[in-house]
């Protein structure tokens, strides 16, 4: 079966340190994968998505960046945080292929900028 | 512009009470519509897509597109029914699912 796994959960970091948030997945292959922010009130904001190794598409202008250096591997990363950089972070995967609807979640990380 | 808004943060009802989760879009073409629950503690998870027309956990949705929109619905709230609820939208069969979520709208429900 398929699972996605995300870390660090938590992280607490001082403004203008740098960032890296992981994402797996295990038992698919070629998975589309994504970036997203829950910020209460907000919803849920996509950050960046991948169709396939070394291409990411960004949604929205901003200070982090994002990497697939693997099939079902993807980063989250930033050079220097931000105040406005603090939330929580959602990883997702979906199948390629006809479109289903279905988003397969991650835990989440909870990223704090102090 | 895809847009999905769900205009209430919070919902209170009374065990075995109506529920109606409101849920309306914009969308320049066929979208199509899906509800994601949160229960607290899980992950995020998808509940229904409108192009199943399926009743899951005793929740339905129709896609209105008159009215622009995809209310969740259920007859009879239940306690275990207590979460949080994304509406979403996508572009019609893109190969790739990017879905633009509303705000989301958590449901209490009371003994």
């Amino acid at each position: 079966s398929q699972t996605i796994h995300q870390w660090p959960a938590t992280l607490v970091q001082p403004v203008g340190s740098p960032l890296s948030l992981e994402c797996t997945v295990e038992g698919t292959s070629n998975p589309n994968l994504y970036w997203y922010r829950q910020a209460a009130g907000r919803g849920l904001q996509l950050l960046f998505y991948s169709v396939g190794i070394g291409q990411i598409s960004s949604e929205v202008p901003q200070n982090l960046s994002a990497s697939r250096p693997q099939d079902r591997q993807f980063i989250l990363s930033s050079k220097k945080l931000l105040l406005s950089d603090s939330g929580f972070y959602l990883c997702a995967w979906s199948a390629t292929g006809y479109s289903t609807g279905e988003l397969f979640f991650g835990e989440g990380s909870r990223l704090t900028v102090l | 512009a895809q847009r999905v808004t769900q205009p209430e943060k919070l919902l209170s009802v009374f065990k075995g009470a109506p529920v109606e989760l409101k849920c309306n879009y914009s969308y320049s073409g066929s979208p199509e519509l899906f509800w994601y629950v949160q229960y607290s503690r899980q992950r995020l998870q998808l509940l229904l897509r409108h192009i199943s027309r399926e009743s899951i956990k005793g929740f339905t949705a129709d896609l209105n597109k008159g009215e622009t929109s995809f209310h969740l619905k259920k007859p009879f709230a239940q306690e275990e029914d207590s979460a949080m609820y994304y509406c979403a939208l996508s572009g019609v069969n893109t190969g790739f699912q990017k879905l633009v979520f509303g705000t989301g709208t958590r449901l209490l429900v009371s003994p």
